[in-house]
Order: structure tokens, then sequence, then C-alpha cells
């Protein structure tokens, strides 16, 4: 299985911040990489498709990149709505594994 | 929009099987090749438990795949879930998605329903 790691695990922020998290997976992926935001109770939402691509209805503030096996997603400048945890998935090859997940939430 | 929504019994006893159903709504699963199942224990990350498709071929886990099975029903318009010898350690959300679609993710989401294996 391809191994999915996430730095860091937890970050508190403050409204307005700039946030990075980082997705690194332990073999070559190419742009297999997807993003997904978790609130409790809702459903996960998917934020960044193939690396880069913004899905539809995401606001712009959220961005991703990278390929082979070093990945990031940032969110530029980070609103109430963003404090969430985030998990990045493969999806190269099966069982298309997730990172551990990044929580990101008020300082 | 498309929408998903788990159902089942909320408690499983130990070694019982689980059942769950996700229902799809305004698509219909014969329009996107691959349905999947998707997990997260309690205080855990995700993990992804399978894959179907309408034609009824299907992708597991390796790490589950002796207790599980996967189905689809176009008349319902639904898809569905079986693990079997269930434990402690299958106590979770279970989430249903669409995909993975061609763009190779998994969108949109069902909110999950809570499987306790509990006697």
């Amino acid at each position: 299985d391809i191994q999915m790691t996430q730095s860091p695990s937890s970050l508190s922020a403050s409204v307005g911040d700039r946030v990075t998290i980082t997705c690194r997976a332990s073999q070559s992926i190419t742009t297999y990489l997807n993003w997904y935001q978790l609130k409790p109770g809702k459903a996960p939402k998917l934020l960044i498709y193939g690396a880069s691509s913004l899905q539809t209805g995401v606001p712009s503030r959220f961005s991703g990149g990278g390929s082979g096996t070093d990945f990031t997603l940032t969110i530029s400048s980070l609103q109430p709505d963003d404090f969430a945890t985030y998990y990045c998935q493969e999806s190269y090859r099966i069982p298309f594994t997730f990172g551990p997940g990044t929580k990101v939430d008020i300082k | 929009q498309v929408q998903l929504q788990e159902s089942g019994p909320g408690v499983v006893m130990p070694s019982g099987t689980l059942s769950l159903t996700c229902a799809v709504s305004s698509d219909s699963v014969s329009s996107n090749p691959w349905w999947s199942w998707v997990r997260q224990s309690p205080g855990k990350g995700l993990e992804w438990i399978g894959e179907v498709s309408h034609s009824g071929a299907s992708n597991y886990n390796p790490s589950l795949k002796s207790r599980v099975t996967m189905s689809v029903d176009k008349s319902k318009n639904q898809f569905s879930l079986i693990l079997t010898s269930v434990t402690a350690a299958d106590t979770a959300v279970y989430f249903c998605a669409r995909g993975p679609t061609s763009l190779n993710c998994l969108d949109p989401w069902g909110q999950g329903t809570l499987v306790t294996v509990s006697s």
C-alpha cells in the first residue's frame, strides 16, 4: 500500500492567517492527490482534486500544489468556516489511502 | 444536487454482520462507474473500504477483503455494504461516496452513520 503522511497533525491559527498543510506519499503518485475537509456531523467535502484543481463551488482561498510525492494545501486567508480537519488521499492505487489528517483550530 | 444517505442499524453484536445501504438521489447509480464506502473509527483517520460498480465489479481494501461484500441495486438506486464477523475495531462512522469519478476523486459524500459494535 502507498503510505500517506501529513504535517502538521494539528495547528492553531487566527482568522486571516495563511495556512499550509503538507502531504507526502511513500512513492510517486504523479498528481493523483485529493484534499477533503471534514467537520463533525457533516458530509466530507472535496476541496481539491488532481493535486491542484479547485472543486466547483470551493472558495478560491483554497489552493493545492505539488506532484510526485510532495503536496500542499494552502488556505490564503483563514475564515471562521475553515476550522476543520483536512485529509489528503491518493487515488493512484487501491486501497486509495488517506493521510492521518490535520486539525485546524482557533488560536 | 446529488445526495447520498446512509442507513442501517446503529448497533451490531460482536461476531455479527454489519449491513448498510446508501440511497442515491438526483443521480443514477448507473451513471457513474464506481461507488465507494469509507469509514472513520473514533479518534482516528479515514479508511477506504472499497468500491462497487453498477456492472457488479468490486474492489476491496486488502485489510478487509475477506469480510466485505458490496453490491448495487439499480431498481432502488442504491448500493450496499456488508461486513461480516465484526469486532469492536469495526466501530466507526461509515460514509458512502460517489466515485472514484472520472476525476479520480470521491464526490459527493453522505453525512455518515455511526455503527457501534457492542453486546
